[in-house]
């Protein structure tokens, strides 16, 4: 059964620096999203990505976060330079229309 | 905005026994989605159920069941014959209906943790 795959499984960064996250969506999915969840807390929506745009994003989303789909397979976010609050766990999911989003097994960020 | 509320921070449930987990939503919606997401130790986060709102028969998938009350925004989860495995941390997610100016982000609770006492 195909599967949200993200990588890496964790990351160790020092606070300043610039981070990407991976995924790679179900193949024929159109709608990717990117989750959030501080140690603790609940998932939060960061951002929606359908037809190589932005659709959405949440107010957490700011300019420091950025998202791309660089070839046909891969989903990325980019956070530009870590906070300490940045550190959670960020999930990817995606979906083909109106149906289930899938999510990934998740990336642990942790910075230092 | 919609909002969906998990008040059961923890439940424990003896294996084989049955437990319900709660969560009502507040929307103005007509049409939407709810979801119920199990999230183990792993920290992945497994479909469990879903349910769509236009729907009067109450879904089911194995030995969860949910009870969706929409009068009531009421929406809870029931296991039947509890196993170990079962152990996790559960999340009640609403989802917008395609066209409303949302591409379906998921608004989650703050989730219910559930132990399985053997």
């Amino acid at each position: 059964e195909p599967e949200v795959t993200q990588t890496p499984s964790h990351q160790v960064t020092q606070m300043g620096q610039e981070v990407i996250l991976r995924c790679v969506p179900i193949s024929n999915h159109l709608y990717f999203y990117w989750y959030r969840q501080i140690l603790g807390q609940k998932v939060e929506f960061l951002v929606s990505f359908y037809n190589n745009e932005i659709s959405e994003k949440s107010e957490i989303f700011d300019d420091q976060f950025s998202v791309e789909r660089p070839d046909g397979s891969n989903f990325t976010l980019k956070i530009r330079s870590t906070k300490l609050e940045d550190s959670a766990m960020y999930f990817c999911a995606s979906k083909r229309t109106k149906e289930t989003q899938y999510f990934g097994p998740g990336t642990r960020l942790l910075v230092l | 905005a919609q909002t969906v509320t998990q008040s059961q921070p923890e439940m424990s449930v003896q294996e084989a026994e049955t437990v319900t987990l709660s969560c009502t939503y507040d929307t103005s919606e007509s049409d939407y989605y709810l979801f119920w997401y199990k999230q183990p130790p792993s920290r992945q986060m497994i479909l469990v159920i879903r349910q769509e709102a236009y729907k009067q028969q109450n879904a089911t998938e194995n030995r969860f069941s949910v009870n969706f009350q929409k009068a009531a925004k009421s929406f809870s989860l029931k296991i039947s014959d509890s196993q170990l495995g079962d152990a996790a941390m559960y999340f009640c997610a609403y989802r917008s209906p395609p066209g409303t100016g949302s591409q379906g982000n998921l608004i989650f609770g703050k989730g219910t943790k559930l132990s399985v006492k053997p």
